[in-house]
C-alpha cells in the first residue's frame, strides 16, 4: 500500500533542543516538500527537494534544515534557532522533478509542541 | 508573483444546502489550480485539479469547480452538503516558473449544521 508516512504524530521539544521529523514515501516520487501550517495562515513552504542530494529553501527556511540522501526519505530538523516552532508540519511528494501542475500527495502530519 | 485568495475563513451551511467556497488567483501564465481538503489533525487530500482540459472539473465526494479566466476564479461547489463535508478546504495554484511548487490560500473552514 503506497503512501507517505510521517513520524512521530506528536513531538515535544525542550528549549534549545534540535528535533528531527521523519518523512518517508514509497511512491517512487522524485520531489518532496516540507510545509508548516499555523491556524489561519494556510501552508507555508519550508524546504523542497526535486532530486536526491539536492534541496532548496522555501519561503520560511530559517531555523530549519533538511537532507535528501535517499529518494524515499526527506527528514526535517527543527533547530534551536527556530524560536517559534509550535505548528503542524506536513510532508508532501510529487512524481516529476520540476514539472508544473504535478499533484502533491501529503502525509498525515506531525504536531510539534514546545515544553 | 502568483497568489491565491480564499474569501471567507469560515463558511457555515445546513445539511442538504449548497456549498460554495470561493477562490481567486493571480498568475501571469495559464494556471494549474487545485482544491485540497483537510480533516482535523490529518494531511491534505486532493479533491480536484484544473489543468486546462475542461473548465468544469469534477472531483471526489460530489465536489466540482469551475475555472473562469475572466474572473480569475476557481470556486468549489457541491449541490447538497453532508455532515461529513465538515473540514478545512485549501485552494492552491502552481508557481509560474518554479517547477512543482504550489502557492496555497489561507483556507476556508466549512461547518455543516444538522
Amino acid at each position: 500500500d503506497g503512501g507517505i508516512t510521517q513520524s512521530p504524530k506528536y513531538l515535544f521539544r525542550k528549549e534549545g533542543q534540535n528535533v528531527t521529523l521523519s518523512c518517508e514515501q514509497n511512491l517512487n516520487h522524485d520531489a518532496m516538500y516540507w510545509y508548516r501550517q499555523d491556524p489561519g495562515q494556510g501552508l507555508r513552504l519550508i524546504y523542497y527537494s526535486q532530486i536526491v542530494n539536492d534541496f532548496q529553501k522555501g519561503d520560511i527556511a530559517e531555523g530549519y534544515s533538511v537532507s535528501r540522501e535517499k529518494k524515499e526519505s526527506f527528514p526535517l530538523t527543527v533547530t534551536s534557532a527556530q524560536k517559534n516552532p509550535t505548528a503542524f508540519y506536513l510532508c508532501a511528494s510529487s512524481t516529476t522533478q520540476g514539472a508544473r501542475g504535478e499533484t502533491q500527495y501529503f502525509g498525515p502530519g506531525t504536531r510539534l509542541l514546545v515544553l | 508573483a502568483q497568489s491565491v485568495t480564499q474569501l471567507g475563513s469560515h463558511v457555515s451551511v445546513s445539511e442538504g444546502a449548497l456549498v460554495l467556497l470561493r477562490c481567486n488567483y493571480s498568475s501571469s501564465v495559464p494556471p494549474y489550480l487545485f482544491w485540497y481538503v483537510q480533516y482535523p489533525n490529518q494531511g491534505l487530500q486532493l479533491l480536484l485539479k484544473y489543468t486546462s482540459a475542461a473548465t468544469l472539473v469534477k472531483g471526489i465526494n460530489g465536489f466540482e469547480a469551475e475555472f473562469k479566466k475572466s474572473e480569475t476564479s476557481f470556486h468549489l461547489t457541491k449541490p447538497s452538503a453532508h455532515m461529513s463535508d465538515a473540514a478545512e478546504y485549501f485552494c492552491a495554484v502552481s508557481e509560474d516558473n518554479q517547477g512543482g511548487k504550489l502557492i496555497f490560500g489561507q483556507g476556508t473552514e466549512l461547518s455543516v449544521k444538522p
